[in-house]
């Protein structure tokens, strides 16, 4: 099946500094790829999503580029400030199945006042 | 908000007892799909119902059941509870399946302790 791996476990950033996060994926055969932002207490909010015949979506401060070859895709986030701070989970699924969603293990970002 | 509720927000049931775990979908929205999130870990997908019938499961035992309702609602049901179940349980809404289903919106989660 499918294994999603995401980097870094932690991340610190200055406010107003960026942020990016890594996932490689294994299945070829995936072709939609969320982000989700969980703030504590709260279920995972989908933050940006890109298909796979996309190879960069911005929206805001906030964008995802995704290399197919390579099978990895990352989540940029600009300008970062300390609401941004949350547990970030990338995701990956194939469209035309039950679109199960398999998760990376998540990264703590912390953006720093 | 995603409008997507899930009851009830905290359980605590001792090992071997049974638990009905509630969602309410979005409106319009006629998937469900349930997943378990274990402390410091991503969600692991359970099961996913369409239209009222099973459309997929994930690597879960089979006293992890579920229903969907003709109101697209959905209960998730674990029988024989272990100390290993204590995790949040959430829930994810969206309008069709496949290629032509719609992002999945989560709730807050339930959050059952077994102990």
């Amino acid at each position: 099946g499918e294994n999603v791996e995401q980097h870094p476990s932690t991340l610190s950033v200055q406010e107003g500094d960026s942020a990016v996060i890594k996932c490689t994926y294994s299945d070829s055969a995936s072709n939609y790829f969320p982000w989700y932002k969980q703030e504590l207490g709260k279920g995972p909010q989908l933050i940006i999503d890109i298909r796979s015949n996309v190879g960069e979506k911005k929206d805001q401060r906030i964008a995802v580029t995704l290399n197919k070859t390579a099978k990895h895709f990352s989540l940029h986030i600009t300008e970062t400030q300390p609401e941004d701070s949350a547990v970030y989970f990338c995701a990956a699924s194939i469209m035309g199945s039950a679109r199960q969603l398999t998760f990376g293990s998540g990264t703590q970002l912390t953006v720093l006042p | 908000e995603t409008g997507v509720t899930q009851s009830p927000t905290h359980l605590i049931k001792t090992r071997g007892q049974q638990v009905t775990l509630r969602c309410s979908s979005q409106s319009g929205h006629n998937t469900v799909s349930w997943y378990q999130q274990a402390l410091g870990q991503g969600p692991q997908f359970i099961f996913q119902y369409y239209r009222e019938e099973e459309n997929g499961r994930g690597n879960f035992p089979p006293r992890f059941s579920g229903l969907q309702f003709p109101n697209y609602s959905s209960e998730l049901n674990v029988n024989a509870l272990e100390l290993d179940d204590s995790a949040l349980y959430l829930c994810a809404s969206s309008l069709g399946t496949g290629s032509l289903g719609t992002e999945a919106f989560f709730g807050q989660g339930t959050r059952l302790t077994v102990v």
